[in-house]
């Protein structure tokens, strides 16, 4: 059964400070790995996107790792900053071949992040 | 410029009511996704759609449960005798083509709670 798994379910840092969320999955055909962030009330906003073949990318303070023969990806946050508590979601699209579809994205439950002045 | 846009906001029905919610996507954007939040889980897929025609509805629960697209633009997700199962927040999202790297962006999603 095609499943992603995050964790912590939710974590409280101080402002400042680093973090590292963690995300496991078991999709197969893999096509590609994103991060979103949402927002309480908002709809989740694309932090990257990560085919097979890339191992990191970065957005800003935001930097994913991908490692697909553990078939695992981390979200690191530097410098953690109060607006950055929100939600944070992986998701892999089940593809077909390289590429695939955009069709069937495979949601996690995310990682509900707060950041503390 | 203008993001997804979706109507209503909130909306409350009675069990056994049908429900229409509307998606206005970003416009030329020929990619339009629906999900499902359920709360304190990740959004579920329901449905996409490229251009006017479903390219992928596995994720319909169930026949109460359709979508159109009629035109290419603007889409409706219409849900029939509706179950108080069905109360979720529900997403829409449009891309600018199916490709891996096409960004999702999405709207700020209808909340139907069904009574």
């Amino acid at each position: 059964k095609n499943q992603v798994e995050q964790s912590p379910q939710s974590l409280i840092i101080l402002e400042g400070k680093n973090c590292t969320l963690q995300c496991n999955y078991t999709v197969s055909p893999f096509s590609n790995l994103r991060w979103y962030k949402q927002d309480t009330g908002r709809g989740p906003v694309s932090l990257t996107i990560m085919t097979f073949s890339e191992n990191t990318k970065s957005n800003g303070r935001y930097t994913a790792t991908l490692d697909a023969d553990t078939k695992q990806s981390s979200l690191h946050i530097t410098a953690s900053q109060l607006s950055d508590s929100a939600s944070y979601i992986c998701v892999v699209s089940a593809g077909i071949g390289y590429g695939g579809s955009q069709g069937n994205l495979i949601f996690g439950k995310g990682t509900k992040l707060s950041v503390k002045p | 410029g203008a993001g997804v846009s979706q109507t209503p906001s909130n909306k409350v029905t009675e069990k056994g009511k049908y429900v229409e919610l509307r998606c206005d996507p970003i416009s030329g954007h020929t990619a339009l996704y629906w999900y499902r939040q359920s709360l304190g889980q990740g959004p579920e897929f329901l449905i996409y759609f490229q251009g006017t025609g479903a390219a992928d509805d596995s994720g319909l629960p169930n026949d109460r449960f359709f979508a159109v697209r009629p035109e290419g633009s603007v889409s409706t997700l219409k849900i029939q005798r509706t179950e108080r199962g069905d109360s979720a927040v529900y997403l829409c999202a449009s891309s600018p083509g199916t490709g891996v790297y096409n960004e999702q962006f999405f709207g700020p999603g209808t909340r139907l709670t069904v009574l």
